[in-house]
């Protein structure tokens, strides 16, 4: 699987949108790009996932680059509940596992 | 609403003994997965299994084993905990990947060594 790199910590003010970048510059044609996180004391929870379009769901919005380089997680209204590390995976189809990252602690901010 | 159930939140035990990691899972899931997770470490796979009495290695499987006698129970086993297996553990499910495939996590199992 190819790796992904993603930025230590974010923060966002609570009500504006969160965009959390995520670089996977050796992704292969077969592979998606998987979002999940993990709010403190609980197990990770899947957010979206993507190949080559955007998507969007009622929890996020997954931008992800011509290129499949790099994709952006939006948060469009922050919440102080989306205080939260946020894991960005990529995975071939058919591949049994997931293999998680360091991922970004996003705090949501009063 | 679907479940990943560990049988504990938190553990305490000492060094030497065997240990049993419970999970159980409601969803008819073929895949379960057992993950570790240390602060600067993240998550960390230990073992997986893809079917009734089948399993793989992870990343990490030295010091463990694992059984699934059944569908819905995947068991992590420490035969003889020692301190650095002191870690929060994580089960998951998932059917097996078609078109995308969503795991599902327990809470976690917070297991102290002493």
């Amino acid at each position: 699987d190819a790796k992904t790199t993603q930025p230590p910590s974010m923060d966002c003010a609570e009500g504006r949108a969160a965009n959390l970048p995520c670089n996977h510059s050796t992704i292969s044609g077969n592979e998606y790009v998987y979002w999940y996180r993990q709010i403190h004391s609980q197990g990770p929870q899947y957010i979206i996932h993507g190949l080559k379009n955007n998507e969007t769901n009622e929890m996020a919005s997954l931008i992800i680059t011509e290129d499949r380089k790099s994709s952006t997680l939006i948060l469009p209204h922050a919440t102080l509940r989306d205080t939260a590390v946020y894991y960005c995976i990529v995975r071939v189809q058919g591949a049994q596992k997931l293999v998680f990252g360091q991922g970004t602690r996003l705090t949501i901010n009063p | 609403d679907v479940k990943v159930t560990q049988s504990s939140r938190y553990l305490v035990k000492r060094t030497g003994e065997k240990v049993f990691l419970e999970c159980v899972q409601d969803m008819d899931h073929e895949n379960m997965f057992w993950y570790r997770q240390d602060p600067g470490l993240g998550l960390r796979l230990i073992y997986f299994s893809y079917d009734v009495k089948m399993k793989e290695k992870g990343d990490i499987p030295e010091g463990y084993s694992v059984s699934r006698e059944k569908k819905e129970r995947f068991s992590l086993i420490l035969e003889s905990a020692s301190t650095n297996q002191t870690s929060m553990y994580l089960c998951a499910s998932s059917f097996p990947d078609r078109q995308y495939t969503e795991a599902f996590f327990g809470q976690g199992t917070r297991l102290t060594v002493v």
